[in-house]
């Protein structure tokens, strides 16, 4: 059965800071891999999709890289900001999308 | 961009109540999916459907049935609201092909069952 675990589970960090977000995945055989951010009682919004035959995509000031054979991906926030505070979940997909619990991320002004 | 729409961002129902929950989405996608969302259990998946008129259960279907009768349309149906069915419940849509490969959710509905 797929795990999907995220570390750390919360992150406080001062604006301007570059973060590093991680999430691991127990099988290695998945067709893509997904960040997405939840601003608290929303729904959750698309950051990066890598697909399994990709090592990392880049949006902005996020840059997602993925290790399909170390069951392993980053999430790299640069120069953080306030608005970037909210949960941030690492997904797998198999035949179905399997979930991190989340981090928790509070850039502080 | 693709958009999914969930008809109610707050809904507040009675025990016993049928309850009904929508979802429709724009872009022709074959697949979409219904998820709640609990303090410390995270997503789980409910049901989901991969064409009109077909549906599958998903993690935790006890309580809940689907209806799909368009593509665009996906809707959660509670037989009979309880307690324990309060929750956040979110919508998704993925499509197939190459690049369809990713999920976009709605902005979710928050439901209270009192």
């Amino acid at each position: 059965k797929q795990e999907v675990t995220q570390i750390p589970a919360a992150l406080s960090v001062p604006e301007g800071e570059n973060l590093v977000l991680n999430c691991s995945f127990t099988d290695s055989a998945i067709y893509n891999l997904q960040w997405f951010r939840q601003d608290p009682g929303k729904g959750l919004t698309s950051l990066l999709l890598i697909q399994s035959s990709q090592r990392e995509q880049t949006s902005g000031r996020l840059n997602a890289s993925l290790d399909k054979s170390s069951g392993r991906s980053t999430l790299y926030i640069a120069a953080s900001q306030p608005g970037d505070s909210a949960t941030y979940l690492c997904a797998v997909t198999q035949n179905k999308l399997v979930f991190g619990a989340g981090t928790i991320l509070r850039v502080k002004s | 961009d693709v958009k999914v729409t969930q008809s109610s961002r707050y809904l507040v129902k009675r025990t016993g109540e049928k309850v009904f929950l929508e979802c429709v989405q724009d872009m022709d996608h074959e697949n979409m999916f219904w998820y709640r969302q609990d303090p410390g259990l995270g997503l789980r998946l409910i049901y989901f459907s991969y064409d009109v008129k077909m549906k599958e259960k998903g993690d935790i279907p006890e309580g809940y049935s689907v209806s799909r009768e368009k593509k665009e349309r996906f809707s959660l149906i509670l037989e009979s609201a309880s307690t324990n069915q309060t929750s956040m419940y979110l919508c998704a849509s993925r499509g197939t092909g190459p690049s369809n490969y990713g999920y976009t959710f709605g902005s979710g509905t928050r439901l209270t069952v009192v």
